[in-house]
């Protein structure tokens, strides 16, 4: 069945570090894929979708690439925060719905 | 203004109990979802109504009813809770929906059923 996993449930970073999460799938070949924040006691908050046919997408200091030969997706914050420190999801587009990753906790020190 | 409001925040119930969580949507979207979180943070979809039309049905128990009454409000009713209940239920909208192509999903803040 298809699957997409978070490369590690947590990350520790220090402040002004890029952080880099990834997110790789299995037996699906996805047209999309999403990026979203969640912080605690809130709903997800989208970030950034990129499409199959593009390599990268960026948004101020996000970087989203997908590399369909991996089957992979990562994330980049660029010139991280302490106020960047949340959970963050991927999530693929299959048959009318999404399917997320279990997430990745980043914490960014000062 | 909320885009996407749920009530309760909190819910705390017995088991057997009979539950309602109510969603509303100010953003004119055609599309609602219910998700579940489990204790692990796992965001699965249950239900998805495009035009007050239900769209998509997870392998959900038929404990759980979603019922929409116009295309702002998706309600969800629980029967009988179990134990296994307990998770944060998240409502959700899209302008549209389309079995092949995303469009960005706005989440509620969330409703945490504890089932005692």
């Amino acid at each position: 069945s298809q699957k997409i996993e978070q490369n590690s449930e947590a990350l520790n970073i220090q402040e002004g570090k890029t952080a880099t999460l990834t997110c790789n799938y299995t037996n699906y070949s996805p047209a999309y894929l999403q990026w979203y924040r969640q912080d605690p006691g809130r709903g997800p908050v989208f970030l950034l979708l990129i499409r199959e046919n593009e390599k990268e997408k960026r948004k101020e200091r996000l970087k989203v690439t997908f590399d369909t030969t991996l089957k992979q997706s990562s994330f980049h914050i660029t010139a991280s925060q302490p106020a960047d420190s949340a959970t963050y999801l991927c999530a693929f587009y299959q048959g009318g719905k999404l399917i997320f990753g279990q997430g990745t906790e980043l914490s960014v020190k000062p | 203004d909320t885009a996407v409001s749920q009530t309760p925040k909190y819910l705390v119930t017995q088991m057997g109990n009979d539950k309602s969580i109510k969603c509303e949507q100010n953003l004119g979207h055609d599309t609602m979802y219910w998700y579940k979180q489990d204790s692990k943070k796992f965001l699965k979809i249950m239900f998805s109504y495009n035009n007050k039309e239900l769209i998509i049905n997870e392998t959900v128990p038929n404990r759980f009813s979603p019922k929409s009454p116009d295309k702002a409000h998706l309600n969800l009713h629980i029967n009988s809770l179990e134990l296994g209940d307990s998770a944060v239920y998240f409502c959700a909208s899209s302008q549209v929906w389309s079995r092949v192509s995303a469009d960005t999903q706005y989440f509620g803040p969330g409703t945490r059923l504890t089932v005692l």
